[in-house]
Formats: C-alpha cells, structure tokens, sequence
C-alpha cells in the first residue's frame, strides 16, 4: 500500500515547466513526503524530499500543501532527459512502524515532447 | 566511479536451477537492500541489511537468501528458481536503513529470466 495518489501518466514539452502533482491525505506528522524517478532501464534515483517547506535542489522544487495533503513536484524546465515515472513516497524516521521502507506505487509516467 | 554496482546485468537460467546475484556498494554506507520489480513495473522491497544484520525482511518465499559478507556487499541467492521469479532485481544502498531521510541509492538492476 503506497498511501500516495499520483496521476498515471503527463505530458509535457521541452523546456517548459512540469508540475507533477501527489496526493498524501492520510499523512501523519511525522512522514516526508520523497520523490524518485526512473529513467528507462534505469535504477530508481533520488530527486528531493520535505516535510513542512517548500524544498528546492538542482533537480526540482517540491511545494507541499499547508495541510500537508498533498504535495507537487515541479520541473522547471523539462529536458527529454526527465521523462521518466516519478514516483512520490511517504516515510520518515522509525516510530516503530515501518515507515522508513520505500513502498513505491505505481507512480506517473512523464512524457517529454521535443 | 559506480556508486552501487551488480553484476550480471542480465541472467538466463532454467527452472529449477539456483543462481547469485551480486552487489556492491563504495559509497561506504551501512545499510544495503534488495528490490524486485516486476513484469508490471511494481517496485518492491525484499531485504534490508544494516551492517551485515538483517532489518527488514518483507514476504519473501525462503528460497531467496541475501548474505552479507561485510557491509560493502550484500549478494542475492536463490534456489530452485521458478518462472515466477522472472523480474528486475535492484540493489540499493543508504548511509542509515531506519530513516528515508537518507538517500537510498540504486544500481542498475539485474534482469532475471527463468525459462
């Protein structure tokens, strides 16, 4: 059970900014909200994780609702590099539970248009 | 320089057969783990080894054994391999097993076919 709601599939064109968006409605306080991806007869890799703020890396910027229900992974320039599935995952620290495993979905499949 | 290396990428074998997967990290992290993906594309963890000691050992039919020789490698056997066991099979490896805030980085996967 991934606990997280994403799209099957998006479109997008080069250059242009990708907003993929997660839906995390049964979150607890204590879990992150990550995000991998995979390229194409690749191994998954990591892109950018949060809790609370909006996170920016080299790779992506992650804006996370206020409630927490739902975060967005944003591309700001897609390449045909990108297209990949993104995956977005919820966990964090061991409370116990088994929240710090990676339960993947089955996440979005992101296309890139030249 | 490879962070998470496996060897072989691709493996044929017959039914019934037992065959290793190896893995091996110099990223000098503690914690390694096995992922199987399916025809479907399903991501799933098998195993999780944090220095050479298993911590998470998900539904996994007892014909698989990982074997930790030292926290740089974590191999895969499997005995009497069945059509079902036909997948990619991922090796992955972070600095801490029991907290998704670090990283967890993947090798290259290692497509199994059983004929």
């Amino acid at each position: 059970d991934a606990k997280t709601t994403q799209p099957n599939s998006m479109e997008s064109n080069e250059e242009e900014p990708v907003h993929l968006p997660c839906n995390h409605s049964t979150i607890s306080g204590t879990d992150y909200i990550h995000w991998y991806r995979q390229l194409p007869s690749q191994g998954p890799e990591y892109v950018i994780h949060g809790l609370t703020s909006n996170v920016n890396n080299r790779m992506a910027s992650l804006a996370i609702a206020e409630d927490r229900k739902s975060s967005t992974l944003i591309l700001h320039r897609a390449t045909l590099r990108d297209a990949a599935v993104y995956y977005c995952i919820r966990g964090g620290l061991n409370s116990g539970g088994s929240n710090y495993k990676l339960t993947f979905g089955k996440g979005t499949l992101l296309t890139v248009n030249p | 320089d490879t962070a998470v290396s496996q060897t072989p990428k691709y493996l044929v074998t017959q039914m019934g057969n037992d065959k290793s997967i190896k893995c091996e990290q110099n990223l000098g992290h503690d914690t390694m783990y096995w992922y199987k993906q399916d025809s479907k594309k399903f991501l799933k963890i098998m195993f999780s080894y944090n220095n050479k000691e298993l911590i998470i050992n998900e539904t996994v039919p007892n014909r698989f054994s990982p074997k930790s020789p030292d926290k740089a490698h974590l191999n895969l056997h499997i005995n009497s391999l069945e059509l079902g066991d036909s997948a990619v099979y991922f090796c992955a490896s972070s600095l801490i097993g029991t907290s998704l805030l670090y990283e967890q980085y993947f090798g290259p996967g290692t497509r199994l076919t059983v004929t």
